[in-house]
């Protein structure tokens, strides 16, 4: 299985501030057919089901601000929110999808 | 607007059986893949399970913690992917969630764009 680890466990960033959030994987999740990487993160607020984000490492999803970016390769990954907004408070995952069981790191809490 | 909405949780004894089932709408259901995931209380995400479209055989892969207990189908007509749950644990205790995984012309990919809101299911005696 790939273990996704994250880190922090939990930060707190000033409104307007830049958040970073690493992820790492425990075996590289680039696939080298095709040179991409099979990577995703989510944002989760409570009572809530996740909510995508990013794929494909760093392709922005539909609708999402063009705060959040996602980059990174093989085993390391980085969600970065530009400029926190209030709304962001949230708790974000990264996800593998490159083999089954598909995995989650452990979250990450973000706090104004 | 795509929706996923569970349905089919409840209280149910250990050993018995529950399927659960996800409504679709709001896209062409066949050309998805569906994917469940579960949420133990005090617990994080973990995969269940997923079938790939139609066009890609219609193909099932599961966690190794449901193999050979869980059933993953899909019926396109009705827009709608079940899971039967049989020979249910305590541990299986959970928060079920369906979501949709896209599919291009030549693979189905298991990123989740769309998550239903869940269905809980209580394995108790």
């Amino acid at each position: 299985d790939i273990v996704m680890t994250q880190s922090p466990d939990s930060l707190a960033v000033s409104l307007g501030e830049r958040a970073t959030i690493n992820c790492k994987s425990s075996q590289s999740v680039l696939h080298s057919s095709n040179n991409i990487n099979y990577l995703g993160w989510y944002q989760r607020k409570p009572g809530q089901p996740p909510k995508l984000l990013i794929y494909w490492a760093s392709t922005r999803e539909s609708g999402v601000p063009d705060r959040f970016s996602g980059s990174g390769s093989g085993t390391d990954f980085t969600l970065t929110i530009s400029s926190l907004q209030a709304e962001d408070v949230a708790v974000y995952y990264c996800q593998q999808y490159y083999s089954t069981p598909l995995t989650f790191g452990g979250g990450t809490k973000v706090e104004i | 607007e795509v929706r996923l909405v569970e349905s089919g949780g409840g209280v149910v004894q250990p050993g018995r059986s529950l399927r659960l089932s996800c409504t679709a709408s709001g896209f062409t259901f066949g050309d998805y893949g569906m994917t469940w995931f579960r949420q133990a209380p005090g617990k994080g995400l973990e995969w269940v399970g997923f079938i790939r479209g139609k066009a890609y055989g219609g193909t099932t892969e599961y966690a190794a913690s449901v193999k050979g207990r869980f059933t993953i189908s899909r019926d396109d007509s009705k827009s709608i992917a079940y899971l039967q749950m049989n020979s249910l644990r305590t541990e299986d205790t959970a928060l079920y969630y369906c979501s949709r995984n896209p599919c291009t012309y030549d693979a189905c990919y298991f990123y989740s764009d769309y998550w239903g809101q869940g269905t809980l299911v209580t394995v108790s005696s």
